[in-house]
């Protein structure tokens, strides 16, 4: 399969906890992008890293990339209450024309206040 | 996603009755994209179209029908050979190059 899997599937703290979500691939891959979604919502797109980095910001986002090891982490910063969403990565695979993603199925975040 | 409109956002199928999810974009993005999103299950690839007038199948077209005949449009219909159609519907397109995709509020629907 080429879709990624994340790790927990499912994730409870307090707010002004930090929140880390594992990703596991098995191809070569362009990039990988993390996306969240709210309940009952469309994705949202939060962040896109590419094959050739190994860490990227955005805010209170960082994500990792270990491309020997096919694995990304999002970590999430002194979350807080509106963090609480599905958190999913996709990979956009190496020498791909078709322009599809494979997405995981998701980690599911929970942040108490 | 203000530049995707699925429409409509709950929808209820009879018995070998056919339903088209609507997806319009206002992106000006060439690729379109359905997925089936069930719970536990995460996101699963039905059709999707890189350009006017073409579409391929994704990992589960079977049931499923699209068209693809203007930019900025691409209607997926629920057959009536889909026996288990209860489902989130999302649609999603993407610009060129490696960009990220965009995605409407999703259509739920359900069988009565």
């Amino acid at each position: 399969s080429q879709q990624g899997e994340e790790d927990p599937q499912a994730l409870s703290i307090q707010e002004g906890e930090n929140a880390t979500m594992n990703c596991s691939y098995k191809t070569s891959i362009n990039n990988l992008q993390w996306y969240r979604q709210n309940s009952g919502r469309g994705l949202v797109h939060l962040i896109l890293i590419r094959s050739n980095e190994r860490e990227k910001h955005s805010g209170r986002l960082r994500v990792t990339l270990d491309t020997s090891k096919k694995s990304s982490s999002l970590l999430i910063t002194a979350s807080r209450a509106a963090d609480t969403a599905s958190y999913f990565c996709a990979t956009d695979p190496r020498g791909s024309t078709l322009g599809r993603l494979y997405f995981g199925r998701g980690t599911q975040l929970t942040v108490w206040p | 996603d203000g530049g995707i409109t699925q429409s409509p956002k709950y929808l209820f199928r009879k018995e070998g009755q056919n339903v088209t999810l609507s997806c319009e974009q206002n992106l000006n993005h060439d690729a379109m994209y359905w997925y089936r999103q069930d719970p536990g299950q995460g996101l699963r690839l039905i059709y999707y179209s890189q350009i006017v007038n073409d579409f391929q199948k994704g990992d589960i077209a079977e049931g499923y029908s699209v068209s693809r005949e203007k930019k900025e449009s691409f209607p997926l219909t629920v057959t009536s050979a889909q026996k288990n159609p209860t489902a989130f519907y999302l649609c999603a397109t993407r610009g060129r190059g490696n960009q990220p995709q965009h995605f409407g509020d999703g259509t739920r629907l359900s069988i009565l």
